[in-house]
């Protein structure tokens, strides 16, 4: 079993819809992070929590220790945030989850 | 500079031959990470370099990998007698401290490397 799990492995969506994508782990952290990746490769960090909630315009993420789970979710989905979302789980080193392809069709 | 530099950006080498991917991270920042990505597969962790402290290289694929971090900033990754397996982008990225909450991650912008 990976250390980190995230699901949907891919996910479609219309422009506009509500995304969610969810990620549960098995190790102990110090904040769980979450990653955006580009089809050029290149990887951007969009959240890095270890309790609560954050939000950054369109984009909230949320963590439950105790459940070792963590949630991403986008508003108001636009085919610009079609990407891979990647959880990763951080101790003193990176855990990192397959990742979800999300595609946002206009 | 202003973020983390990896070079080169694009490999391309013989099988059996040595390559040195290089990443130089963020001023100031004491950890840096080695991560690789092969074609259709998610992040795998290599090594990782904290202030002085020996490198925890548990994720090293085999002995022909290797690293070093000179002077707590550059790093190099050392690849030996490359095999197509080895083909991937490697990433890297470096944060201001370790196993803290409150530090984030920047990444390189990776260096794909073909092995033919």
């Amino acid at each position: 079993k990976n250390e980190v799990e995230q699901s949907p492995q891919n996910l479609t969506a219309q422009e506009g819809e509500f995304i969610t994508i969810n990620c549960s782990y098995s190790v102990g952290i110090s904040a769980l992070h979450w990653l955006q990746q580009h089809p050029g490769g290149g990887i951007v960090s969009l959240f890095m929590l270890s309790s609560g909630k954050k939000k950054h315009g369109r984009l909230i993420a949320t963590i439950n220790i105790q459940e070792k789970h963590s949630s991403l979710h986008i508003t108001a989905s636009h085919p610009r945030d079609s990407a891979v979302y990647i959880c990763a789980a951080t101790n003193n080193d990176m855990r990192f989850g397959a990742g979800t392809r999300l595609t946002v069709k206009p | 500079g202003a973020g983390v530099s990896q070079s080169p950006s694009n490999k391309v080498t013989e099988k059996g031959k040595d390559v040195e991917l290089r990443c130089d991270p963020i001023s100031g920042h004491t950890a840096l990470y080695w991560y690789r990505q092969s074609l259709g597969q998610g992040l795998e962790f290599l090594i990782y370099f904290q202030g002085n402290s020996a490198p925890d290289k548990s994720g090293l694929p085999s002995d022909r990998f290797s690293a070093e971090r000179t002077g707590g900033s550059v790093s190099t990754l050392t690849i030996q007698r490359t095999q197509q397996e080895d083909s991937a982008v490697y990433l890297c990225a470096s944060s201001l401290g370790a196993g803290a909450a409150n530090y984030g991650y920047t990444f390189g912008s990776g260096t794909r490397l073909t092995v033919v």
